[in-house]
């Protein structure tokens, strides 16, 4: 059963535009969710993360959006450049523990 | 200040062997976790070791089954290896188990069994 599901396994966008990557989940005891990035031969990189509290989380070009009511989030690059191009994985947690569910993984391509 | 490690890098068994994979974590951190990520999946969690206790299982049967040492370090060990096995295991580690404290993965060790 999978609990975080990424249903676009991969996105293109051009330079400078925004690019938009999206997470649904169905465990609603889920109440911390992060936005992880992986390229080839490296392991996983957190990005951000958000708690259930808010719906709005935002560093630099890197924003990450909460739909509680629909179990769903997103994560807005703006402006897109060639080296976000990775395979990024939205990942929850539940309560105190720090286990993470991760889901399949989106592969962004950022294109000149 | 040295990033998580983990070794080997890349390892081929057969089907019913044994097999031992190694993470350094972070230098001061007491928390490690292990990951499974079948091809084309994401990351599963396996257990974690929170100062040389297991700390939290996910769903993966006993011949799955770990060791953290005095100085946090710590090794998956696999029985009986399956098919199913073949995967890349990421090990984590961070500051302490608390699940604000942000997790740093090692690169993987990438297991086949044949």
């Amino acid at each position: 059963d999978q609990q975080v599901k990424q249903n676009s396994p991969s996105l293109s966008v051009q330079e400078g535009r925004i690019s938009i990557l999206n997470c649904d989940y169905t465990n609603s005891m889920f109440d911390y969710f992060l936005w992880y990035k992986k390229y080839p031969a490296e392991g996983p990189t957190f990005l951000i993360s958000i708690s259930s509290i808010k719906d709005k989380n935002e560093d630099g070009r890197f924003t990450v959006f909460l739909n509680k009511s629909a179990k769903h989030l997103s994560l807005h690059i703006v402006p897109s450049q060639p080296g976000d191009s990775a395979v990024y994985f939205c990942a929850a947690n539940t309560g105190t523990a720090s286990k993470l569910t991760f889901g399949t993984g989106t592969r962004l391509q950022v294109t000149l | 200040e040295t990033g998580v490690t983990q070794s080997p890098t890349h390892l081929i068994k057969t089907r019913g062997q044994q097999v031992t994979l190694r993470c350094s974590s972070q230098s001061g951190h007491n928390t490690v976790s292990w990951y499974q990520q079948a091809l084309g999946q994401g990351p599963q969690f396996i257990f974690q070791y929170y100062r040389e206790e297991e700390n939290g299982r996910g769903n993966f049967p006993p011949r799955f089954s770990g060791l953290q040492f005095p100085n946090y370090s710590s090794e998956l060990n696999v029985n009986a290896l399956e098919l199913d096995d073949s995967a890349l295991y990421l090990c984590a580690s961070s500051l302490t188990s608390r699940r604000g404290d942000e997790q740093f993965f090692g690169p993987g060790t990438r297991l086949t069994v044949l």
